[in-house]
């Protein structure tokens, strides 16, 4: 299975800061990539998939770009409501497979 | 607008059979011939794990590593579909969500998702 590798694990940061997070595949995947954002009891959003194309509904604060084996989620000015665990997506390879996550937490 | 909604036990003994089913509301899964219905699940405080995904056509595909454990179905005419899964453990505790996917190769992003529900698995 293609490992995904988020980093970091954990990230602090306020309200307006510009985030950046991580995902680096075990192997090349192409452009075959989604971000999740999820808050605590909640399922999953999809707020980017095929590494760079924003889902509809998802504000354009985040940008997703990448590709191969190294991807980044941005988040150009955090709104309080984007405090919660961002996960990255392979779907290069069968089984398709998640990045351990990324919490992002307020400062 | 589409949505999803788990349904299946709260608890499971340990070597039992757990089985979920996911009703799909707002929209047709035999209308849906673009799209694969699947399960992905979260032990506690942990990350995803996809399970299985369907077609409407009963086409399946399982994780490698459940494959021998699981089952996945579809039932167009009630617009659902179910999970079973067999001897089970307390490694099997999680979270358990159902989603919809794009069927096109490679668009394996999942949306949108049911709310999930917690099996534990527990004597």
């Amino acid at each position: 299975d293609i490992q995904m590798t988020q980093s970091p694990s954990s990230v602090s940061a306020s309200v307006g800061d510009r985030v950046t997070i991580t995902c680096r595949a075990s192997q090349g995947i192409s452009t075959w990539l989604a971000w999740y954002q999820q808050k605590p009891g909640k399922a999953p959003r999809l707020l980017i998939y095929a590494a760079s194309s924003l889902q509809s509904g998802v504000p354009s604060r985040f940008s997703g770009s990448g590709s191969g084996t190294d991807f980044t989620l941005t988040i150009s000015s955090l709104q309080p409501e984007d405090f919660a665990t961002y996960y990255c997506q392979q779907g290069n390879t069968f089984p398709s497979t998640f990045g351990q996550g990324t919490r992002l937490e307020i400062k | 607008q589409l949505q999803l909604q788990e349904s299946g036990p709260g608890l499971v003994k340990p070597s039992e059979t757990l089985s979920l089913t996911c009703n799909v509301s707002g929209g047709s899964i035999s209308g849906s011939s673009s799209y694969y219905w699947g399960w992905i699940r979260q032990p506690p405080g942990k990350g995803l794990e996809w399970i299985a995904s369907i077609y409407y056509s009963g086409s399946t595909y399982y994780d490698p590593s459940l494959k021998s454990r699981v089952t996945i179905s579809i039932d167009t005419s009630k617009s659902q579909f179910s999970l079973k899964l067999t001897s089970v453990t307390a490694a099997d505790t999680a979270v358990y969500y159902c989603a919809r996917r794009p069927v096109a190769a490679h668009h394996v992003w999942f949306d949108p998702w049911g709310p999930g529900t917690l099996v534990t698995v527990s004597s």
